[in-house]
């Protein structure tokens, strides 16, 4: 089936270790999205890639850092600068083909957690 | 940049009973507007989506209404029944090539609707 598939579900990192979230699509879709969910919040930017080997800040890069290499993954590393990093993270791609080349998928999130 | 402001944060009704859930923007060049449907622990899923060449969309029982001049949205959902508990999202974006997945959210609406 195709989708988007992030993984692991659920991580916990001691204070000051970087980790890395996965993210891989097999939609074929050019652009990929990372956005991070608080509680009683709506989803924010963190970065994004609209094509292989180039990504853009969203509205809170600061204390990630992320590569896109291949069409299909986008990972995200969270480092030690980033001062509140306990946070629901979500990948999304879209950019595939008319008529629903509109609309972003998402996967089921990484529920990181810092201990 | 874009700001989305979504109300109400809670929303209960009976089995049956429609819902109804604003949002306004502010970026007058935004011209794509998703909804999307979160249940917890899983990633939003899109339930109806407007463009702003169009004023009102339906789809069963979800309906989205769009006025570009007062730069407001609405999602309408009729007959509600239990299983359309959830969080609700509202997002704007400018669209365009690969950028529909770079989203704007709203706070989110949690709905819940009594049997």
């Amino acid at each position: 089936d195709g989708g988007i598939t992030q993984s692991p579900k659920y991580l916990f990192r001691k204070e000051g270790q970087n980790v890395t979230l996965s993210c891989e699509q097999n939609l074929n879709h050019d652009a990929m999205y990372w956005y991070r969910q608080d509680p009683g919040q709506g989803l924010r930017l963190i970065y994004y890639s609209q094509i292989v080997n180039d990504f853009q800040k969203g509205d809170i890069a600061e204390g990630y850092s992320v590569s896109r290499e291949k069409k299909e993954s986008f990972p995200l590393t969270v480092t030690s600068a980033q001062k509140n990093p306990t946070a629901f993270y979500l990948c999304a791609s879209s950019g595939g083909a008319l008529p629903r080349n509109t609309e972003a998928f998402f996967g089921q999130g990484t529920r990181l957690t810092v201990v | 940049g874009e700001n989305v402001e979504q109300h109400p944060s809670t929303l209960s009704v009976q089995e049956g009973d429609s819902a109804v859930i604003k949002c306004t923007y502010s970026d007058s060049a935004s011209n794509y507007f998703p909804w999307y449907k979160q249940e917890l622990g899983k990633g939003p899923q899109l339930i109806i989506d407007i463009r702003s060449n169009v004023g009102e969309k339906k789809d069963q029982r979800i309906a989205v209404t769009l006025n570009k001049t007062a730069k407001h949205f609405s999602l309408h959902i009729t007959e509600t029944q239990p299983e359309d508990s959830a969080v609700y999202f509202c997002a704007a974006s400018r669209g365009g090539g690969t950028s529909y997945g770079k989203l704007t959210f709203g706070q989110g609406t949690i709905l819940t609707v009594h049997p």
